[in-house]
This record gives structure tokens, sequence and C-alpha cells, in this order.
């Protein structure tokens, strides 16, 4: 079965740190480009930041640009989102989401997600 | 950034209605659309793909429709399980956006 798992969410304070991690299972991970997205509660759903397949090409959204940092190991199978000088506007469920093709050179809709995981920041 | 406009918000609506949403773009994404579905609790699930491809297994009272700026999605005969909200987002480029979200709740 094709699945994504999340972990390492919880409650910091502002200012705080945290290390999200996303293992994939069921697909050849390192074929797949992947990518965290968010969702604030009660709202919508924010797209945070993208990596490609080898991990050579990464994207931030402007609200996260210089506090996040996205990585992967392939050979562990895993997605990580280091989360640094957090902010309680960064209080989300944050889901990883597949990227329906293999190495289209572009973006694309996302095929697979995972169950989320839910990062509190607050004193 | 692309700015995505989903309407209406709410829809109120009944067991067999059909259903539409629009999505507007800000600017045109040609057919880089995709719609999905989420229910409370959940993680979203991708229904329709480039404006108009149906994603395996998702049932054919599905469609979308569009290019351009603007889009909709069609639910051809609302069922019990289709009350959720649905949400459209652009892949034309990577700074990733999507609509604010429509509501379908039960009339």
């Amino acid at each position: 079965e094709v699945q994504l798992v999340e972990s390492g969410g919880g409650l910091v304070q502002p200012g705080g740190s945290l290390r999200l991690s996303c293992a994939a299972s069921g697909f050849t991970f390192s074929s797949y480009e992947m990518n965290w997205v968010r969702q604030a509660p009660g709202k919508g759903l924010e797209w945070v930041s993208y990596i490609s397949s080898s991990g050579s090409t990464i994207y931030y959204a402007d609200s996260v640009k210089g506090r996040f940092t996205i990585s992967r190991d392939n050979a562990k199978n895993s997605l990580y989102l280091q989360m640094n000088s957090l902010r309680a506007e960064d209080t989300a469920v944050y889901y990883c989401a597949r990227f329906a093709s293999r190495g289209s050179a572009r973006p694309d809709a996302f095929d697979i997600w995972g169950q989320g995981t839910m990062v509190t920041v607050s004193s | 950034d692309i700015q995505m406009t989903q309407s209406p918000s709410t829809l109120s609506a009944s067991v067999g209605d059909r259903v539409t949403i629009t999505c507007r773009a800000s600017q045109s994404i040609s057919s880089w659309l995709a719609w999905y579905q989420q229910k409370p609790g959940k993680a979203p699930k991708l229904l329709i793909y480039k404006a108009s491809s149906l994603e395996s297994g998702v049932p054919s009272r599905f469609s979308g429709s569009g290019s351009g700026t603007e889009f909709t999605l069609t639910i051809s005969s609302l069922q019990p399980d289709d009350f959720a909200t649905y949400y459209c987002q652009q892949y034309n480029s990577y700074s990733l956006t999507f609509g604010g979200g429509t509501k379908v709740e039960i009339k």
C-alpha cells in the first residue's frame, strides 16, 4: 500500500524549533518529488515547500523562507522539514504530499498525502 | 504569486442535486489545475487533475472543465458521501497555491 506517515509534531514556544519527518512506503520514494503542505485550524491549505527527487532543487513559500529547511534521505525513504524561529502563525497540521508524476520536470498535483501532524506554537 | 478564488465559499444542496463550484485564477494557468475533496480531520483527496482528468478510483459523477483562468468542478448527482470541503489548486508554477475552499453542506 502506498503510504506517507508524518511524525514530529507537538507544542513548541514561539522562537523554538521542531523537525518533522515523513516516512514513505509502498512506492519508489527516490523517484518522486515531494512537498510539505499545511493547514491552520479551520483554514484552507497552504503549500510550504518542494524538493526534487534527488534533493538538488528546493523551493519555499515566502512565509517560511529563511526559517524552514526541507530535506530528504532516499536511502531511508524519508522526507524532513526543519522548522526554526517558529511563530504563532505557523500553528497548523503539516502534511507531506507526493507529486503525481515522476520526473515530469514541472509542478504537478498531489496524489498521495499523509495523515498530517499537528504543530502548535504557543507560550 | 497566482491567486485562486473559489465561489461560493459555502453551498447548501440536497442528495441528487447537480452542484457546480467555480475557481478563478489571477492569471492564465493553462490547464494546470487540480481539485481536491477534504473531510473533517482527514487529508485532502485528489479528484481531478489537469483541469478535466479524473483521478483513478474517483466516481464518474465528478467532472472538471475550463482552461486559462476559469474552471469548474461539477458533481452531477450529489451523494451523501460528497458532503465535504472542496479545494482547487494551481500548479502552473512552483509557487503552488490553493483556492479558499467550498464547503458543501446538507440542505
